[in-house]
């Protein structure tokens, strides 16, 4: 098992493109969570997807979406992006649904610049 | 709302010394508390949680709620401690992280 997998490693964007970006979590995982770490900063949580919905949410704007897949796997996206967004976006997948209570594992994250 | 706080961005100990990694949080209902590790080109991990009241790698925490804190403690550090360490929170089924502290163990 590779474990929590990301892709692209890094992506260079310009201001006001979009972006996607991709996680397929640890096999046995059915929950994604993402989390965007600036540099210097401890990961912030975005949004946490199970059964295909969207659960939790962080204070990101609407700019932010996502979407999970029946084979648990998730998209990030990101529209009219900003110099602001440039950061490193983790993902996290545990094995359980909305109670949490299980450890996560994390990814290697996709480095975004945003120029 | 829900806040952790990890007053140091760089802890820098001898190795052998005791390592204490200070985390405060501010939540209103019971908190679940985790210390996380990123070793060096490594990805982040689960170093302990406070549910478990377990001691890894020779770590430990205790959840102190009169103070709101969760410090992280090694009697005597070791070179392979060296790492960044991250301090968060489970609360309202979101999970919030500190600003992270850098322990650097000195040979």
């Amino acid at each position: 098992d590779a474990g929590v997998t990301q892709s692209p490693t890094h992506l260079i964007k310009t201001r006001g493109q979009q972006v996607t970006l991709r996680c397929s979590p640890k096999s046995g995982h059915d929950t994604v969570s993402w989390y965007q770490q600036a540099l210097g900063q401890g990961p912030q949580f975005i949004f946490q997807y199970y059964e295909e919905e969207e659960r939790q949410r962080g204070n990101f704007p609407d700019r932010f979406s996502g979407h999970q897949f029946p084979n648990y796997s998730s998209e990030l996206n990101v529209n009219a992006l900003l110099l602001g967004d440039s950061a490193l976006y983790l993902c996290a997948s545990s094995p359980t649904g909305t109670s949490g209570r299980n450890e996560q594992y994390f990814g290697p994250g996709t480095r975004l610049t945003v120029t | 709302a829900q806040r952790v706080t990890q007053p140091e961005k760089l802890l820098s100990v001898f190795k052998g010394a005791p390592v204490e990694l200070k985390c405060n949080y501010s939540y209103s209902g019971s908190p679940e508390l985790f210390w996380y590790v990123q070793y060096s080109r490594q990805r982040l991990q689960l170093l302990l949680r406070h549910i478990s009241r377990e001691s890894i790698k020779g770590f430990t925490a205790d959840l102190n709620k009169g103070e709101t804190s969760f410090h992280l403690k090694k009697p005597f550090a070791q070179e392979e401690d060296s790492a960044m360490y991250y301090c968060a929170l489970r609360g309202y089924q979101k999970v919030t992280f500190g600003t992270g502290t850098k322990l650097q163990v000195i040979p």
